[in-house]
């Protein structure tokens, strides 16, 4: 399968833990974006990459949250002193133009 | 807040009829794409269609866009039980990031 992978595909954490996911994007996509979604709605956009370049972030990544994709490749989304209110469905996405490919997301529950 | 409202939230039809369902947005887009996201999958791209386009095609889809009226509408013809999903618009601006709507939750019963 030569998708976009999300791993872990389920976390379940304790309030005030961090938490780390990756995402896969298809190999020649240099852009990849990261997305939440929560019961009912719609994705809200979270943060996106060309390349290694960190190019937007919404303002609804707080602080505690942050993202990096060291190589150009893989990305990472870590989520520190998680709170209940972080309980979501986070997806990743990538793209080598307009339209986005998007992964089986991980969804996350704060206990 | 979602840039994109869809409408109706849940649409219920029989297997064959169509299903139509609308999107709104507030601001200038360069293009509207339609998505599709069944019960614990991921979201599958549909249809894109440019701000300077008025109608698409795609297999059984229809999808319309009235820049002047900030307005789109996804047409599904023959509907199949397997159309079961929910269906949410997504706007681009210029800054690439997609602002979804709430999605429209379509049922086909056989």
């Amino acid at each position: 399968d030569t998708g976009v992978s999300q791993d872990p595909r389920h976390k379940i954490t304790k309030r005030g833990q961090n938490v780390t996911f990756r995402c896969d994007p298809i190999s020649e996509h240099n852009r990849l974006y990261w997305y939440r979604q929560t019961l009912g709605q719609g994705p809200e956009f979270l943060t996106y990459f060309q390349n290694e370049a960190q190019l937007e972030k919404s303002r609804l990544l707080s602080d505690r949250f942050s993202a990096e994709r060291p190589k150009g490749s893989f990305s990472t989304l870590e989520i520190q002193r998680t709170e209940q209110g972080d309980s979501a469905m986070y997806l990743c996405a990538s793209s080598s133009g307009v339209e986005q490919y998007f992964g089986p997301g991980t969804r996350l529950t704060v206990t | 807040s979602q840039q994109g409202e869809e409408d109706p939230q849940a649409l219920s039809i029989q297997e064959g009829e169509n299903a139509t369902m609308n999107c709104s947005y507030k601001t200038s887009i360069n293009n509207l794409q339609w998505y599709r996201q069944n019960s614990g999958r991921g979201l599958v791209h549909l249809i894109l269609i440019r701000s300077n386009e008025r109608e698409k095609h795609s297999g059984r889809l229809r999808v319309t866009l009235d820049t002047s009226k900030k307005s789109s509408s996804l047409l599904i013809t023959a509907s199949r039980a397997a159309d079961t999903a929910s269906y949410f618009c997504a706007t681009e601006d210029s800054g690439s990031r997609l602002t979804f709507g709430e999605g429209t939750q379509l049922t086909v019963n056989p």
